[in-house]
């Protein structure tokens, strides 16, 4: 069966720092892979999806990046994070239209 | 207007009651539609899917309306354990799929 990890699951960082969430997908081949960001309260925003290895296309201008080294891993990073960058961070992957969530990384930018 | 829209909520309803949430959605273009189900600071998880026969699965039924744009979601016999938020989710394209902002359920004792 597939299953989806993403880690960690809670990060503290302070405003200025680099930041990298990793999400690894098992049990399936060439996934198409999801980051999305929601903020306290709010609905899901997608931020990349990439629909194989090196291709990454962005949904939205941020100082946030994506890449896929690799089939069945996705990882987000940043430079500098900004204070608006705090949120809960969810990787997916899709099969049949359908979308199955790793377990997320709340992100807190002090 | 937003691609997806849902009452927020919340609402607050007895244990036993029925409860029924609807979502409205712009893009007549749109291909496949879901309820997931999420819970306070965890990720979201398909409830189920939305066919235009309308579905049920034990308590719960999902109805969509092409014409009118619009899905909706019932449930039976509320539990407590039904307490979460309950989001829309409209797919168009792999690169589309729009979640509602979500509608807050609680159950009471």
């Amino acid at each position: 069966s597939q299953t989806i990890h993403q880690w960690p699951a809670t990060l503290v960082q302070p405003v200025g720092s680099p930041l990298s969430l990793e999400c690894t997908v098992e049990g399936t081949s060439n996934p198409n892979l999801y980051w999305y960001r929601q903020a306290a309260g709010r609905g899901l925003q997608l931020l990349f999806y990439s629909v194989g290895i090196g291709q990454i296309s962005s949904e939205v201008p941020q100082n946030l990046s994506a890449s896929r080294p690799q089939d069945r891993q996705f990882i987000l990073s940043s430079k500098k994070l900004l204070l608006s960058d705090s949120g809960f961070y969810l990787c997916a992957w899709s099969r049949d239209n359908v979308l199955f969530f790793g377990s997320g990384t709340q992100l807190s930018v002090l | 207007r937003k691609e997806v829209e849902q009452d927020p909520g919340p609402f607050n309803v007895p244990e036993g009651a029925t409860v029924a949430f609807n979502c409205t959605y712009s893009n007549s273009a749109s291909q496949s539609f879901f309820w997931y189900r999420q819970d306070c600071r965890k990720e979201p998880k398909l409830l189920m899917s939305v066919y235009s026969s309308g579905n049920e699965d034990g308590r719960f039924t999902a109805q969509l309306n092409r014409a009118s744009q619009y899905i909706s979601l019932l449930i039976r016999d509320s539990k407590l354990s039904d307490s979460a938020t309950y989001l829309c989710v409209v797919y168009s394209s792999a690169s589309k799929i729009i979640f509602g902002s979500g509608t807050r359920l609680s159950i009471r004792p």
